[in-house]
């Protein structure tokens, strides 16, 4: 079993829509939780993070956290085309290296 | 300042030969990562460092490939009798040491490699 799970997609939406990106992890020590953002033929970048259980809002990104069932989430309200990127979720227990998920690749249609 | 570089940016080689793709990390960052993503697959860990010494070497596939870093810096991956399924973009990221603060990490632009 793979320390973190994430669907691969290619998740398609319209503009506008709200984008539900979904990752697990079989890990309790995981304390802190990040999505990346990949654009094509480039490296990742961090988007988000948050630490422990909760959620975090960053204008139109919502990330969350429920460590109950080892579930990471991240929203995107309003999507609109400059979001279409693969997005990777990523996790860290501290004074371990950062284990990623395998992304997931998303269109937003104009 | 100047972020993670590496190069070559594109290499096409021809099967069996050996590669060496470079990395520059972000001056200060003592921990190093090498990943490899194949067209249709995900974000593969191969290997990382910490300063010049790699406790984490699970990740990489076969005995072909190797990593060294010197100095602390500078990090070469090495890839001998390439094979055509070593083919994809080979990613290197570097950040602060690992602690509770170095959870993230600084990706290059990558090296595409194109074993023909």
């Amino acid at each position: 079993q793979k320390e973190v799970e994430q669907d691969p997609g290619p998740l398609s939406v319209p503009e506008g829509a709200i984008v539900s990106l979904n990752c697990t992890y079989s890990n309790s020590a995981f304390q802190y939780f990040m999505w990346y953002r990949q654009y094509s033929r480039k490296g990742p970048e961090l988007l988000m993070y948050t630490y422990s259980s909760g959620n975090k809002e960053d204008g139109r990104f919502t990330a969350q956290v429920d460590k109950s069932s080892k579930y990471i989430s991240l929203f995107i309200r309003d999507s609109q085309p400059s979001d279409s990127a693969t997005y990777l979720c990523a996790t860290f227990g501290g004074y371990q290296k950062v284990t990623f998920g395998t992304g997931t690749k998303l269109q937003v249609i104009p | 300042g100047a972020g993670v570089s590496q190069s070559p940016s594109n290499k096409v080689t021809e099967k069996g030969k050996d590669v060496e793709l470079r990395c520059d990390p972000i001056s200060g960052h003592t921990a190093l990562y090498w990943y490899r993503q194949s067209l249709g697959q995900g974000l593969e860990f191969l290997i990382y460092f910490q300063g010049n010494s790699a406790p984490d070497k699970s990740g990489l596939p076969s005995d072909r490939f190797s990593a060294e870093r010197t100095g602390g810096s500078v990090s070469t991956l090495t890839i001998q009798r390439t094979q055509q399924e070593d083919s994809a973009v080979y990613l290197c990221a570097s950040s602060l040491p690992l602690d509770r603060t170095s959870y993230e990490q600084y990706f290059g632009p990558g090296t595409r490699l194109t074993v023909t």
